[in-house]
């Protein structure tokens, strides 16, 4: 069974520090990863997406992940975080052996302070 | 790019009645459309599969006569709540993948979500 874990519930940073949003994943086959964003009382936004190309994918808003298989991570980082990045972030596989259902993870709320 | 729609963005209603949720693609034709439901500093859960000119498919726990969902054309779902109770409050967003991406490595497409409050 395909799965994610995202390591770490809420991520505080200052404004114009890196970010980095954790997560893991359990897979039987190449996996396909997505990274998501929600703003409050909103849906959600696709970040990136990797799907066995490029291992370092970049994505809108600044942000990217490098998928390594040896560590099953796909971590999600951007060099300098703007006040507009506080939202909550989902890490995402897609299970091939069900149609491409989405396995979400818990999710990361990431705060920027000023 | 594909884009989801969804309608209302926010509801009340009172407990007892039934509330209508629409989910449309603007730009493309989807088969299928995935309703979730979201419970405050949580991730989503899978509800149901909307199949177009079939029935759709609840995941375990779901109440199929609770949540009444239609596909009657290639671009709009709705997902009915019925008899409507305070616990019912929510979060609901659907989504859809454009079929001319790959199911393999294709994103869903989600829609702003609705906010359901019961009184």
């Amino acid at each position: 069974a395909q799965s994610v874990t995202q390591l770490d519930s809420h991520v505080s940073v200052s404004e114009g520090t890196p970010v980095l949003l954790r997560c893991n994943y359990s897979s039987s086959y190449s996996p396909s990863l997505f990274w998501y964003v929600q703003h409050p009382n909103k849906g959600l936004q696709l970040l990136l997406k990797y799907t066995s190309a490029a291992t370092l994918v970049k994505g809108i808003n600044g942000f990217e992940a490098e998928f390594k298989k040896s560590e099953t991570s796909f971590h999600l980082t951007k060099p300098s975080a703007h006040m507009s990045d506080a939202a909550e972030y989902f890490c995402v596989v897609s299970d091939q052996a069900k149609g491409g259902k989405l396995i979400f993870g818990q999710g990361t709320e990431l705060s920027v302070k000023p | 790019g594909a884009v989801v729609s969804q309608h209302p963005s926010w509801v009340i209603c009172k407990s007892g009645t039934s509330v209508k949720i629409e989910c449309r693609s603007l730009d493309f034709q989807a088969t299928t459309m995935f309703w979730y439901r979201q419970f405050p500093k949580q991730s989503l859960m899978l509800m149901a599969t909307s199949n177009e000119g079939s029935k759709a498919t609840y995941e375990q726990g779901v109440e199929k006569d609770k949540f009444l969902i239609n596909h009657a054309s290639l671009t709009l779902s709705t997902l009915t709540v019925t008899s409507a109770h305070p616990e019912d409050s929510s979060f609901y967003i659907c989504s859809a993948r454009d079929p001319r991406e790959t199911v393999a490595n294709s994103p869903l497409h989600f829609g702003n979500g609705t906010r359901l409050t019961v009184t």
